[in-house]
Parts: structure tokens; C-alpha cells; sequence
């Protein structure tokens, strides 16, 4: 079964600053996609960054980048200069393809709140 | 319209009754898909649409619950003889071609309430 876990159900962070969100997953599959999205309370997802299996290097999206360590499948997100903005939930994504299908299966999500 | 549009915002239902949630998805866009998310959880696959067909309706929990895409647009989810464990935001999701080839775009979701 292919499954995401967010380990941390909450995190705080002042403005400005470094914060970064944990993510691991189980597949036994070589080539998935993996993302992290935003859930401001207007309960619209938002694509944060996305990350191929396939690929070394680190997707990188201004502010955003990962640390994707394939062998140990931990997928983090770090979140610099945080602003008031990037309050929200965030959900880490695993993308699951079987037969004809392609669906995401997401984590439970992890509360940040960036304070002033 | 520029994105994704869920139709009502709100509903709140009694036990026992019929309802039916719309997802107007961006225009041009093939992949449909449904969420349900669950107070403090990440939300769960549904029912997948490539086109008018359901490539993958293995999320839907029981018979209840049921979807069509008859024009390869407009999505309706319909729930038969609600319970209080459907209480729920319904998202729903669309897509060029499907999650592994682009970015799913979200709408803002549906917010069932089963009293």
C-alpha cells in the first residue's frame, strides 16, 4: 500500500525565518511524482512545489525547495524567509499510478503558522 | 471560468436525504477528480474521470455514492440517503491530462453537513 505520513501536526514560525516540514512515504514503486500543497483557510489546494523521482536534483520554486532523499523516501519541504502568507495547512502527496489510473494520495497535513 | 467552480459553497442536509454537488472544471482540461476531506485529515480519493468515463472509482465508500461526467465537463457527485459520517468538504480537482503529468487544480470545495 502506498501511504504518506506527516509526523508533525503543527508547527510555529516567526517571520523571516527557516521552517521546515517533514514528509516520508512507502511505495515499492521506481517512478512517482511527489508534492506539497497549500491549504489557506479558503480550503483551495495550491500547488507548492513538485518533485520527479527520477530526478537527483532538488526542485527549487523561489522561496520553497525539498530535500528529497529517494533511499530513505523522505520528501521535506523548507520554507524560507516565511511570511504572514504562507500560514496554512500543507499537505504532502505522493502520485500513485496503477493501470489506467492516476490519483494523489495525500498525508494528514501539518498546521504552520507563521507569526509577526 | 479562470478555475475550478464547486457549486453550492455550503449544504447543510438531514439524515436520509438526496444530494448532488457540481464541479465546473477549467475549460479544455480532461482529467476530473473527487476528494473528500474529513476535519483534521488530508483528503481521500473517490472517483477519478478521463473524459465521460471513470477510469477509477475504487475511492467511492459505498452505493451510495455515485459520479457522472456525461459531457467530459461538468461533474456531479450524488449521494444517496446521507449520513452524519458524510459530513464532509467534497474537493474536487481537474487536470490536462491526469496528476502525474501537470498540476491538479483544486476548487474551493463543497461543505456537506449531514445533521
Amino acid at each position: 500500500a502506498q501511504t504518506v505520513t506527516q509526523s508533525q501536526p503543527e508547527m510555529s514560525v516567526q517571520e523571516a525565518e527557516t521552517v521546515t516540514l517533514s514528509c516520508t512515504y512507502d511505495t515499492s514503486e521506481n517512478n512517482y511524482y511527489l508534492f506539497w500543497y497549500k491549504q489557506p483557510p479558503s480550503r483551495q489546494m495550491i500547488l507548492v512545489i513538485r518533485q520527479e523521482a527520477y530526478k537527483q536534483q532538488n526542485a527549487t520554486e523561489n522561496r520553497f525547495s525539498v530535500n528529497f532523499q529517494k533511499a530513505a523516501k523522505s520528501f521535506s519541504l523548507k520554507i524560507s524567509d516565511s511570511q504572514l502568507g504562507d500560514t496554512a495547512m500543507y499537505f504532502c502527496a505522493f502520485m500513485l499510478k496503477q493501470g489506467g489510473s492516476e490519483k494523489l494520495v495525500f498525508g494528514k497535513g501539518m498546521k504552520l503558522t507563521v507569526n509577526p | 471560468g479562470a478555475g475550478v467552480s464547486q457549486t453550492p459553497s455550503n449544504k447543510v442536509t438531514e439524515k436520509g436525504k438526496y444530494v448532488e454537488l457540481r464541479c465546473d472544471p477549467i475549460s479544455g482540461h480532461t482529467a476530473l477528480y473527487w476528494y473528500r476531506q474529513s476535519l483534521g485529515q488530508g483528503p481521500e480519493f473517490l472517483i477519478y474521470f478521463q473524459g465521460t468515463g471513470a477510469a477509477d472509482d475504487s475511492g467511492l465508500p459505498n452505493d451510495r455514492f455515485f459520479a457522472v461526467r456525461p459531457e467530459g465537463s461538468v461533474s456531479t457527485l450524488k449521494i444517496q440517503r446521507t449520513e452524519r459520517g458524510d459530513s464532509a468538504v467534497y474537493l474536487c480537482a481537474s487536470s490536462k491530462r491526469g496528476a502525474g503529468s501537470g498540476e491538479l487544480f483544486f476548487g474551493e470545495g463543497s461543505r456537506l453537513t449531514v445533521l
